[in-house]
């Protein structure tokens, strides 16, 4: 079955310091992995997929992830962080294509502080 | 172009009671997933409806169904409501395209369920 496990439920960084959330996943069979994130009362947007091209997958908003499939990890980082940034983050892993069930980690939400 | 929306967007109901739900999926779209967040966790997958058939179903009980309409609006139904059915409830849209799909899934902005 597969698990998405996203360590730090809370994170807090200073705006322009590095954004770093962490998130590690389960799959028996070569997965399609997602961020999302989920301003305050809405729904969720995606941030960047990986699909099994390259690697390191480029998204919105400067956010940028990398599969490394040796540390079964992805995880999502942006250089500098902004105040527009706090919100939560969550990390999804399907097992095909993105059209089939998404199962998301727990979270984490992220704060910027000024 | 119109996203997914859904309705209402809030909703208090009284235990036992019957709710139902309804989504609206992206232009285009032709499939419907329907998710429970419940406070401080991640969106739970309850069930997909491709085709206006159930295609795809989570870990959640019967007292959970769907539908889907010819013009791929979705519906869904919870009875015998419980305090835990309390959640935000968050409708999805994707075109299927099998199994070399790469394609994504649009959210809603959810419904929020209060069962009290």
């Amino acid at each position: 079955a597969q698990s998405v496990t996203q360590l730090g439920s809370h994170v807090s960084v200073s705006e322009g310091a590095l954004v770093l959330l962490r998130c590690n996943y389960s799959s028996s069979v070569p997965p399609y992995l997602f961020w999302y994130v989920q301003y305050p009362n809405q729904g969720l947007q995606l941030l960047l997929k990986y699909t099994s091209a390259a690697t390191l997958v480029k998204g919105i908003n400067g956010f940028e992830a990398e599969f490394k499939k040796s540390e079964t990890s992805f995880h999502l980082t942006k250089p500098s962080a902004h105040m527009s940034d706090a919100a939560e983050y969550f990390c999804a892993v399907s097992e095909e294509g993105g059209s089939e069930k998404l199962v998301f980690g727990k979270g984490t939400k992220l704060t910027v502080n000024p | 172009d119109a996203g997914v929306t859904q309705s209402p967007t809030h909703l208090i109901k009284t235990r036992g009671q019957q709710v139902t739900l309804r989504c609206s999926p992206k232009s285009g779209h032709d499939t419907v997933s329907w998710y429970q967040q419940a406070l401080g966790q991640g969106p739970q997958f309850i069930f997909q409806y491709y085709e206006e058939e159930e295609r795809q179903r989570g870990n959640f009980p019967d007292r959970f169904s769907g539908h889907q309409y010819p013009n791929y609006s979705s519906e869904l139904n919870v009875n015998a409501l419980l305090l835990g059915d309390s959640a935000l409830y968050l409708c999805a849209s994707s075109f299927y395209l099998g199994r070399i799909a790469k394609n994504i899934q649009y959210f809603g902005a959810g419904t929020r369920l209060s069962v009290l």
